[in-house]
C-alpha cells in the first residue's frame, strides 16, 4: 500500500524566503511526527500531532517554525524567513496510533537548501 | 549530556563477524525503545523493538537494561547488506528521541 509521502523532495530557497513542506501520512494513521536531520547528524524531533492537535511542540527550534494538520491527515511544516542553518532533510513519520509501541513509518524526506 | 547517546563509529568489521552496539539514555522514565536502520540518504526504517526480556529476530538480538539505562543491539554473522547507520530510539510520553546513530560498515 501507499507509504508516507512528502513534497517537494528537494527545495532550494533564498535566505529570508518562506517555505512550506508537505506530508501525506499513511491513511488511517492518527499520529504524525516531524523531524529534522542535518548532514551526518541524528534526527531532531520537531513536533508531534495526535489527530489535528499538537500536544508537543517542544522541538520547534524557533518561532519561525510552525506546523498544522488538517482533517487528521495532511500536515504542513512552514518555515518563515529561512536561514542557512535551516538547511537539512525534513522527515515526516506516521504511526497507527500515538502509542509507545507503534512503529513509525517515515517518508523519504524533503531536502531543504537555503542559499 | 545528550538524552540518548551512541558511539558514532564507524565500526568496520569483516563479513561474518559479530558486532555489538550500545546506547545509553538519560531519562529513567523512558517507556519504549527501538532500533532503526538508516541507509545512506534514505529514511529510517524500524529494525526491531526492544523489550525488557530481550528479543531476537534472526541474526539480530536486542536487550534492555533499565537499571543501567542502556540498550544494546547484537548482529551475528554480519552480511554486506548490514552496512548502514543504526539509530537508537527512546520514547517517553510520545517524545521521541533519536540517537545520532552508529555507522556500521561490513567489508568482504
Amino acid at each position: 500500500g501507499a507509504g508516507v509521502s512528502q513534497s517537494p523532495s528537494n527545495k532550494v530557497t533564498e535566505k529570508g524566503k518562506d517555505v512550506e513542506l508537505r506530508c501525506d501520512p499513511i491513511s488511517g494513521h492518527t499520529a504524525l511526527y516531524w523531524y529534522r536531520q542535518s548532514l551526518g547528524q541524528g534526527l531532531e524531533f520537531l513536533i508531534y500531532f495526535q489527530g489535528n492537535s499538537a500536544p508537543d511542540k517542544s522541538g520547534l527550534p524557533s518561532d519561525r517554525f510552525s506546523a498544522e494538520r488538517t482533517g487528521g491527515s495532511v500536515s504542513t511544516l512552514t518555515i518563515q524567513r529561512t536561514q542557512q542553518e535551516d538547511s537539512a532533510v525534513y522527515l515526516c513519520a506516521s504511526s497507527l496510533v500515538p502509542g509507545t509501541d507503534y512503529e513509525q513509518y517515515f517518508g523519504p524526506g524533503t531536502r531543504l537548501t537555503v542559499t | 549530556r545528550k538524552e540518548v547517546e551512541q558511539d558514532p563509529g564507524p565500526f568496520n568489521v569483516p563479513e561474518g563477524a559479530t558486532v555489538a552496539f550500545n546506547c545509553t539514555y538519560s531519562n529513567s522514565a523512558s517507556q519504549s525503545f527501538f532500533w532503526y536502520r538508516q541507509d545512506c540518504r534514505k529514511e529510517p526504517k524500524l529494525l526491531m523493538s526492544v523489550y525488557s526480556s530481550g528479543n531476537e529476530d534472526g541474526r539480530f538480538t536486542a536487550q534492555l537494561n533499565r537499571a543501567s539505562q542502556y540498550i544494546s543491539l547484537l548482529i551475528r554473522d554480519s552480511k554486506l547488506s548490514d552496512s548502514a547507520t543504526y539509530l537508537c530510539v527512546v520514547n517517553m510520553n510520545h517524545k521521541i528521541i533519536f540517537g545520532s546513530g552508529t555507522r556500521l560498515s561490513i567489508r568482504p
